[in-house]
């Protein structure tokens, strides 16, 4: 079974603090996302990495896909309280047939104060 | 912006009676997904769906699980005899390609 370890679990940071959140895994993973979940909603999918190394920026945030394909990470650059969720990374199980039946971490709860 | 919509938002049931989580996929996608998360506990499969057949399915979505498109645009899941241990937020996606999944909202299942 492939296993997604995150961390920190939980963040507490101050407005235009940086921060880095980090997944791992000791499996290789074809693919990896990201994902953002506030209170009341679904998952809402921020990115998903692909090749080793690569490295995509959505306005603050920067994330990468470890060379071996078997961690990612999450940095946002000036925090602002709008940030304040739930950040997730999820990949597809290796064993399944569906690209669908991913694998979650146990997420971050990052909290961004004014 | 399309969406996946579900409901109920909340439901609440005694153990062992049937339920029914409605979800309307967006219109055109093809795949379509249940997960389920447990307070403080991952995301985690349960289904997946395409071609009018189950694709996948984990080791959680037991005989007491089904699902079913019974028509052009609904997706359902059902729990044949609710237990404690099936309280839970259950997600359901649905995706064109099956690799970019769209999650709705979910349905809070609270069993007593």
């Amino acid at each position: 079974t492939q296993l997604l370890e995150q961390s920190p679990q939980f963040l507490s940071i101050q407005e235009g603090e940086n921060l880095t959140v980090y997944c791992n895994s000791s499996s290789v993973f074809s693919s990896l996302q990201w994902y953002r979940q506030e209170p009341g909603e679904g998952p809402v999918l921020l990115v998903t990495v692909v090749t080793g190394g690569e490295v995509k920026k959505l306005k603050r945030l920067t994330f990468q896909f470890g060379d071996a394909r078997k961690d990612s990470s999450l940095h946002i650059t000036a925090a602002q309280p709008g940030d304040t969720g739930l950040y997730l990374c999820a990949g597809p199980n290796a064993g399944g047939t569906s690209y669908g039946k991913l694998t979650f971490g146990q997420g971050t709860i990052l909290t961004v104060h004014p | 912006e399309p969406e996946v919509t579900q409901t109920p938002s909340h439901q609440v049931t005694q153990m062992g009676q049937e339920v029914i989580l409605r979800c309307v996929p967006i219109s055109n996608h093809l795949y379509f997904y249940w997960y389920r998360q447990i307070l403080g506990q991952k995301v985690e499969f349960l289904v997946s769906f395409y071609n009018n057949e189950i694709s996948e399915k984990s080791e959680i979505f037991d005989d007491q699980f089904s699902v079913e498109r019974p028509d052009g645009s609904n997706f359902t899941l059902k729990i044949r005899s609710t237990k404690l241990e099936d309280s839970a937020m259950y997600f359901c996606a649905s995706s064109l390609r099956g690799n970019v999944l769209t999650f709705g909202a979910g349905s809070r299942l609270t069993v007593l």
